[in-house]
C-alpha cells in the first residue's frame, strides 16, 4: 500500500482537462508545500513536472498546473494531447521516519 | 549535460548483496543530495534512499533499512547502493536521481538516469 493515494487511472479527450489527485496525511502533503508530480512513459525514466505544489521547471508545458487543499494535491493538465498519454506519480516529503513518500500512479488515458 | 548512468544491477539470490552505482556527469555533483527510487516491473515509484550534500546524513524507506546502505564519493561523482540479505520483493529497476536545487522541499527530483534492473530469484 502506497504512502499517498492517487485513483489508479483517469481518461479524458484531445483537448479537454483532467485532474488527478494525490491525498496524504498532515505529516506529508498536508503539512508541506513539497509535493512533486512525474510522469512517466513506458520504458522511460520519470520527468518532474511540477515541485514545491505549483512550480514548473523550466521547459514544462504551462498546460501542466498543480495545487494543493489540506491533506490533497492535485494535477491538472489542460488542453489534452496524445503525447499527454502516460503514468503520473506525486511524491512528498515526509515528517515520519522516511524523508520522501510516492504516490500509487495514476495511468491518464487520452480517448 | 547533466547525466546519471546507474550500473551493477543483475541477477542475485535470495539473500545475496549487490552494490549499484552511479556515475555523475554535467553538474557539480558534490552540491546535490541525490537519491534512490526503485520500481518493480509493472508497478509504482518507491523512495528508497537519500543522502545530503557532503553524505553525513542518510535515509532510508523501512522496507530497506537495515539491509541497504547509501553512499557517495564526491572525488569520484558518484553514487552508491549496498544492498544486502535480498528478498524476491526487491526485484526492481533501481533508478538514481537528483535532487533540485531551486527547489524549497527535498522532495523534487530533476535529473534521473535511465535505470539498472535488479532480478533477486532463484
Amino acid at each position: 500500500q502506497s504512502a499517498l493515494t492517487q485513483p489508479a487511472s483517469v481518461s479524458g479527450s484531445p483537448g479537454q482537462s483532467i485532474t488527478i489527485s494525490c491525498t496524504g496525511t498532515s505529516s506529508d502533503v498536508g503539512g508541506y508545500n513539497y509535493v512533486s508530480w512525474y510522469q512517466q512513459h513506458p520504458g522511460k525514466a520519470p520527468k518532474l513536472i511540477i515541485y514545491d505544489v505549483t512550480n514548473r521547471p523550466s521547459g514544462v508545458s504551462n498546460r501542466f498546473s498543480g495545487s494543493k487543499s489540506g491533506n490533497t494535491a492535485s494535477l491538472t493538465i489542460s488542453g489534452l494531447q496524445s503525447e499527454d498519454e502516460a503514468a503520473y506519480y506525486c511524491n512528498s516529503y515526509t515528517s515520519s521516519t522516511t524523508l520522501v513518500v510516492f504516490g500509487g500512479g495514476t495511468k491518464l488515458t487520452v480517448l | 549535460e547533466v547525466q546519471l548512468v546507474e550500473s551493477g544491477g543483475g541477477l542475485i539470490q535470495p539473500g545475496g548483496s549487490l552494490r549499484l552505482s552511479c556515475a555523475a556527469s554535467g553538474f557539480t555533483f558534490r552540491s546535490y543530495e541525490m537519491n534512490w527510487v526503485r520500481q518493480a516491473p509493472g508497478k509504482g515509484l518507491e523512495w528508497v534512499s537519500g543522502i545530503t550534500k557532503s553524505g553525513d546524513t542518510k535515509y532510508y524507506a523501512d522496507s530497506v533499512k537495515g539491509r541497504f546502505t547509501i553512499s557517495r564519493d564526491n572525488a569520484k561523482n558518484s553514487l552508491y547502493l549496498q544492498m544486502s540479505s535480498l528478498r524476491a520483493e526487491d526485484t526492481a529497476v533501481y533508478y538514481c536521481a537528483r535532487d533540485m536545487m531551486a527547489a524549497d522541499g527535498p522532495a523534487a527530483f530533476d535529473y534521473w538516469g535511465q535505470g539498472t534492473l535488479v532480478t533477486v530469484s532463484t
